[in-house]
């Protein structure tokens, strides 16, 4: 069965700085997909970017970029220019190419420090 | 509607009580999953509706719970005999068909409290 890890529990960081969340997964696939998503306290998990792991550019999006290291099984989000709003619980999922279930790591609570 | 709606936003109920949770996806959406989310750790998976039929139901703890999608539109999770263990939050996603890299659009969850 496939597993995601987040070995952060809590980071913080200063406003307009940049912060590194890692995530790592477990899978004997070879066609997948990675996302992280974000869960501010009004609960409802909001997509901050997705990779295909048949893409060996790393994805981006805005502030937001990842570095996916598909031999080691590595997925870290990097957040530039940390806003206020960043401020949530950021979870790693991993969805196989036969489209079901989301799989999910246990989160990295974020605090952005004004 | 315009995003996944989960009613009720909270339930409180005593234990060995009956509770349905209910779940609006959005229009067109053909998957739908539920997920529960116990304090502080990453929602886990419990079923995955593909139309009507639940593709995947490896994820229900027990036979106490057991959801429903009959016309393949809105999803009922009902939770029999609750625990004080059931106490969480119980997320529904959707997502359309087709294609895998399709992000799941979430609710904002129903956080049940079993007293």
């Amino acid at each position: 069965a496939q597993t995601v890890t987040q070995s952060q529990p809590e980071m913080s960081v200063q406003e307009a700085e940049t912060v590194t969340l890692s995530c790592t997964y477990d899978t004997s696939e070879s066609d997948y997909y990675l996302f992280w998503y974000k869960q501010p306290p009004s609960r409802q998990m909001i997509l901050v970017i997705r990779q295909e792991a048949y893409k060996q550019q790393n994805a981006t999006e805005n502030r937001f970029s990842v570095n996916f290291q598909k031999a080691a099984k590595s997925f870290s989000l990097k957040i530039s220019d940390s806003q206020l709003g960043d401020a949530a619980m950021y979870f790693c999922a991993y969805r196989d190419n036969y489209g079901q279930n989301f799989v999910f790591g246990p989160g990295t609570r974020l605090s952005v420090l004004p | 509607g315009a995003g996944v709606s989960q009613t009720p936003s909270n339930k409180v109920t005593e234990k060995g009580k009956y509770v349905e949770l209910r779940c609006d996806p959005i229009s067109g959406h053909t998957a739908l999953y539920w997920y529960r989310q116990s304090l502080g750790q990453g929602p886990e998976f419990l079923i995955y509706f593909q139309g009507t039929g639940a593709a995947d139901d490896s994820g229900l703890p027990n036979d106490r719970f057991f959801a429903v999608r009959p016309e393949g539109s809105v999803s009922t999770l009902k939770i029999q005999r609750t625990e004080r263990g059931d106490s969480a939050v119980y997320l529904c996603a959707s997502s359309s068909q087709g294609s895998t890299s399709t992000e799941a659009f979430f609710g904002q969850g129903t956080r049940l409290t079993v007293v």
